[in-house]
């Protein structure tokens, strides 16, 4: 089955500066691949998300990158506020599906937003 | 307000007692699953659902069951709790061909 690989565990960053968090999937055939925040005592929130057939997917001031060749991809946070303080996920679809059949999740990061 | 739904919140139980953790979307959605997140561990699949009547394993199915006799409920039953199920629970769902998942708000299980 997928094998989804997350570091670092966790990111302290100056506010203001950009954070950076990386994944490594094992399934060739996943094609889908999320990004959740979650804030304490909340649900997972769906944050970005990118499919195999894009290579970079932006909005405002998160990006996501996917190398397919080298099964990975990363969460690229710009300009971080304290408000960006959470626990973020990254995750891959369960084969070639789209996350019909659920989606296999990293251990997380703890980004921390250092006033 | 689109939203999955989970009921209780929180939940002490016994060993042995059987017990059933509700969740409901009012999306419409095909896709729906349910996940156990433990520290250092992050979030595990345990049951996932294409559409009613059709349930599927996930990487941690032992002790659970589900049911999916209706799109919109997808219950997931303990039907004899032991304490290493003490987890946070959380039920999700997706509409087919979106593949964005939203997830409930969880359920904190105590197995004692």
């Amino acid at each position: 089955g997928e094998n989804v690989e997350q570091h670092p565990s966790t990111l302290s960053v100056q506010e203001g500066d950009s954070a950076v968090i990386k994944c490594t999937y094992s399934d060739s055939a996943s094609n889908y691949f999320p990004w959740y925040k979650q804030e304490l005592g909340k649900g997972p929130q769906l944050i970005i998300d990118i499919r195999s057939n894009v290579g970079e997917k932006k909005d405002q001031r998160i990006a996501v990158t996917l190398n397919k060749t080298a099964k990975h991809f990363s969460l690229h946070i710009t300009e971080t506020q304290p408000e960006d303080s959470a626990v973020y996920f990254c995750a891959a679809s369960r084969g070639s599906g789209g996350g019909a059949d659920g989606l296999t999740f990293g251990k997380g990061t703890h980004l921390i937003i250092q006033p | 307000e689109a939203q999955v739904t989970q009921n209780p919140r929180y939940l002490i139980t016994v060993t042995g007692k059987k017990l059933t953790v509700t969740c409901s979307q009012n999306m419409n959605h095909e896709y729906m699953s349910w996940y156990r997140q433990d520290p250092g561990l992050g979030l595990r699949q345990i049951y996932y659902s294409m559409n009613v009547e059709v349930t599927d394993k996930g990487d941690v199915p032992e002790g659970y069951k589900v049911s999916r006799k209706e799109k919109r409920n997808f219950p997931l039953i303990l039907e004899s709790p032991s304490p290493n199920q003490t987890s946070l629970y959380f039920c999700a769902s997706s509409g087919k061909g979106y593949y964005g998942y939203t997830f409930g708000s969880g359920t904190r299980l105590t197995v004692v």
